[in-house]
C-alpha cells in the first residue's frame, strides 16, 4: 500500500542533542498523526495535528503540520535515553478512518 | 488517552491450528477497528478494516477466508488466524478510533504470534 515518506531511517545521537524528522507526500492530507513505538509494544500517539500550518507541542516534542498539507516534521528537543524507539508519521484523509503511515524513524541515543 | 487492550500478548502455536486474537476498546465504544500486521523492522500493514454490524473489509492481498475478522459488539474485534503456518508469524495489531470518522486512532499493545 502507499507510504508516506519517512525521513530519517535511522539517527543514532548524542543525550542532549535535538531531533528532528520528516515526512512528505504527493498526497494531501487532512490529518497527521506522530506515533512512537517501543520494542514489542503498539504505537503510543505522540501528537495530532488537524490544521495546515498548525503548531503543536507535547512536552519536548514539537510537530507541525505543513502548509502544503503534503508534509510534517517532529522536533525533539534536549533528547533523553528514554526517547528511544521508532516514531511513525501518519496521515489521513477522511476516507474511512483509514491512516497511511511512513516507514518510521529509529531513534538511538547514547547516554 | 483511550485505551485499547488486545488479548493475548503473545501466542505460539502449532502449524495448521488457528489462533484467536481480541481487540478491545476499553472506555469508548468503536464502531470500526482495524487490524495490522507488522514485521521485523518495518512498518505497520493495514490488512483489514472491522466494521460492526458488516462484513469486514480487507485491503488488497490479504486473504479473508485466512484471516476471519468478527466485531461482535462496539467493544470487540476479534481476528481468527486459520490454519496457521510459520509464514503468518508476526506482530498484529489492532486500532480504533475515538469517534465515527474521527482520523484519530489508538492502538493495542499488539499479539506477537508465532507460529512452529
Amino acid at each position: 500500500g502507499q507510504q508516506l515518506n519517512q525521513s530519517p531511517q535511522s539517527m543514532f545521537i548524542q543525550e542532549g542533542e535535538d531531533v528532528s524528522m520528516n515526512c512528505t507526500s504527493s498526497s494531501i492530507f487532512n490529518t497527521w498523526l506522530w506515533y512512537k513505538q517501543d520494542p514489542g509494544e503498539g504505537p503510543v500517539l505522540l501528537i495530532a495535528l488537524y490544521k495546515a500550518g498548525e503548531l503543536t507541542s507535547n512536552g519536548r516534542l514539537t510537530a507541525q503540520f505543513g502548509i502544503t498539507r503534503k508534509d510534517s516534521f517532529l522536533n525533539i528537543s534536549a533528547s533523553i535515553p528514554s526517547d528511544v524507539g521508532i516514531y511513525f508519521c501518519a496521515g489521513g484523509n477522511n476516507a474511512g478512518n483509514m491512516l497511511t503511515f511512513g516507514g518510521g524513524t529509529r531513534l538511538m541515543v547514547k547516554p | 488517552g483511550a485505551v485499547v487492550s488486545q488479548h493475548p500478548s503473545w501466542v505460539i502455536c502449532k502449524s495448521g491450528t488457528s489462533v484467536k486474537i481480541e481487540c478491545r476498546s476499553l472506555d469508548f465504544q468503536a464502531t470500526t477497528m482495524f487490524w495490522y500486521r507488522q514485521f521485523p523492522k518495518q512498518s505497520l500493514m493495514l490488512m483489514a478494516t472491522s466494521n460492526e454490524g458488516s462484513k469486514a473489509t480487507y485491503e488488497q492481498g490479504v486473504e479473508k477466508d485466512k484471516f476471519l475478522i468478527n466485531h461482535a459488539s462496539l467493544t470487540l474485534s476479534t481476528l481468527t488466524v486459520t490454519s496457521a503456518h510459520p509464514e503468518d508469524s508476526s506482530f498484529y495489531i489492532c486500532s480504533a478510533p475515538l469517534a465515527p470518522l474521527q482520523e484519530t486512532q489508538y492502538f493495542g499493545p499488539g499479539t506477537r504470534l508465532l507460529v512452529l
